[in-house]
């Protein structure tokens, strides 16, 4: 149990483009989700948390403009990587937490690698 | 401002000996820790988790010891096998106020030596 898909796995986009990554709560119904970024040799970061059926919060130094979240359902949560530059090349992450199991337990979807161009 | 510090970025131990890692904290507020384990080109799996309440929890092979005086943690894998070999994340959650997400280390390589 406790299965999260994260998709793609990977992207390739020019920059100026915008960039959709999916999360799904593949056997539970999740209604927070997490979205964190890592970049090479760091650690994961928590950008924003993800509220199903109202706005997300977003960390301190997290444009919500630029990282658009929505979390329209019970299963699932994207991302969308607005007007994506250089600079926004990283790995990115979701986690769900399954409230049938321990509440302060995450589960990480496998990451999406962005490379913007 | 790193929170939560991993300062062994690589550890190699021989297969069937203990495996120690370690982590140090700052942020007083927390009071939830997790370790977790990542395979090359997957996410974190959790391993093993922590109340501050309490002082060591077991699970197997994992055993997570918590020293809030002194903010430091470590998670023991014994005896070490080679699948054991991977990168260990130590996070932590702060208490209250909806802060519900995870900070984490930068993480430990363990690596299982045959």
């Amino acid at each position: 149990g406790a299965v999260v898909s994260q998709h793609p796995s990977r992207v390739i986009c020019k920059s100026g483009t915008s960039v959709k990554i999916e999360c799904r709560s593949l056997d539970f119904q999740a209604t927070t989700m997490f979205w964190y970024r890592q970049f090479p040799k760091q650690s994961l970061m928590l950008m924003a948390t993800s509220n199903e059926g109202s706005k997300a919060t977003y960390e301190q130094g997290v444009e919500k403009d630029k990282f658009l979240i929505n979390h329209a359902s019970l299963t699932l949560s994207t991302l969308t990587v607005t007007s994506a530059h250089p600079e926004d090349s990283s790995f990115y992450i979701c986690s769900a937490r399954d409230p049938q199991l321990a509440k302060n337990i995450q589960y990480f979807g496998a990451g999406t690698r962005l490379s913007v161009l | 401002d790193q929170q939560v510090k991993q300062n062994s970025p690589s550890l190699s131990v021989q297969e069937g000996r203990i495996s120690i890692l370690n982590c140090d904290y700052t942020n007083s507020m927390f009071d939830y820790f997790l370790w977790y384990k990542k395979y090359p080109a997957e996410g974190p799996t959790f391993l093993i988790s922590i109340s501050s309440i309490k002082d060591k929890n077991e699970d197997g092979r994992f055993t997570v010891f918590l020293n809030k005086s002194a903010k430091h943690l470590s998670l023991h894998i014994v005896p070490s096998q080679p699948g054991d070999s991977a990168v260990y994340f130590c996070a932590a959650k702060s208490r209250g106020g909806g802060a519900d997400g995870l900070t984490f280390g930068k993480g430990t390589h363990l690596i299982i030596q045959p």
